[in-house]
């Protein structure tokens, strides 16, 4: 089955401590991307990869880190999380030019 | 940046009208795309209209796109109760050399009531 694998689903952590939202595309897909979804704000882009070795800075970068040594994965490393990054994050994939497919999201609370 | 612009925020009307979202963008794209979301899960994609098309259809979908005006119009006809969703507009700039990715905006939350 085509799909976008995140996780965690949900984390609870504390303030500095590293974490890292794991993400997989079983579709071979060259496009990958992260989003933050807040009420009010819609979704923000954070970093996107147009393919291996390939990231660009999206419109929320700060605080996070993405690396993208393989085509199917696309991790997103919040090196000293803090409270204002508490969010519902989603990673999705693409072809270049094509319909996005998204994970189910990974709900972070950070105190 | 945040390219695309849903109007309105929140549109609540009965069921078995017609629900009209309209996207404003600001920059060339090489296409839009409009997406659904129910309550906290991932989105879903509806609908591609690529930049050399005006209107294309999808069931009860119909989307329109005016490339002179930067805008874009969804159409939702006789709508349902499960169509209860918020819908985003994302536009692509991605193949032809576009630094933004593919970008979303902050969505119209659209409610049916039975």
């Amino acid at each position: 089955e085509a799909q976008v694998t995140q996780n965690p689903r949900y984390l609870i952590t504390v303030t500095g401590k590293k974490l890292t939202v794991t993400c997989s595309q079983n579709m071979n897909h060259e496009y990958m991307s992260w989003y933050r979804q807040d009420p009010g704000l819609g979704l923000r882009q954070i970093y996107y990869s147009m393919n291996v070795e390939v990231t660009d800075k999206g419109d929320v970068p700060e605080g996070y880190k993405v690396s993208r040594k393989e085509k199917r994965n696309f991790p997103l490393i919040l090196e000293s999380p803090s409270p204002n990054q508490t969010s519902l994050y989603f990673c999705a994939s693409s072809f270049l030019a094509g319909e996005l497919f998204f994970g189910e999201g990974s709900r972070l609370t950070v105190l | 940046s945040q390219q695309g612009e849903e109007d309105p925020q929140a549109l609540s009307i009965q069921e078995g009208e017609n629900a009209t979202m309209n996207c404003s963008y600001k920059t060339s794209i090489n296409n839009l795309q409009w997406y659904r979301q129910n309550s906290g899960r991932g989105l879903v994609h509806l609908i591609l209209i690529r930049s050399n098309e005006r209107e294309k259809h999808s069931g009860r979908l119909r989307v329109t796109l005016d490339t002179s005006k930067k805008s874009s119009s969804l159409l939702i006809t006789a709508s349902r109760a499960a169509d209860t969703a918020s819908y985003f507009c994302a536009t692509d700039a991605r193949s032809g050399g576009g630094a933004d990715g593919l970008t979303f905006g902050k969505g119209t939350h659209l409610i049916i009531q039975p």
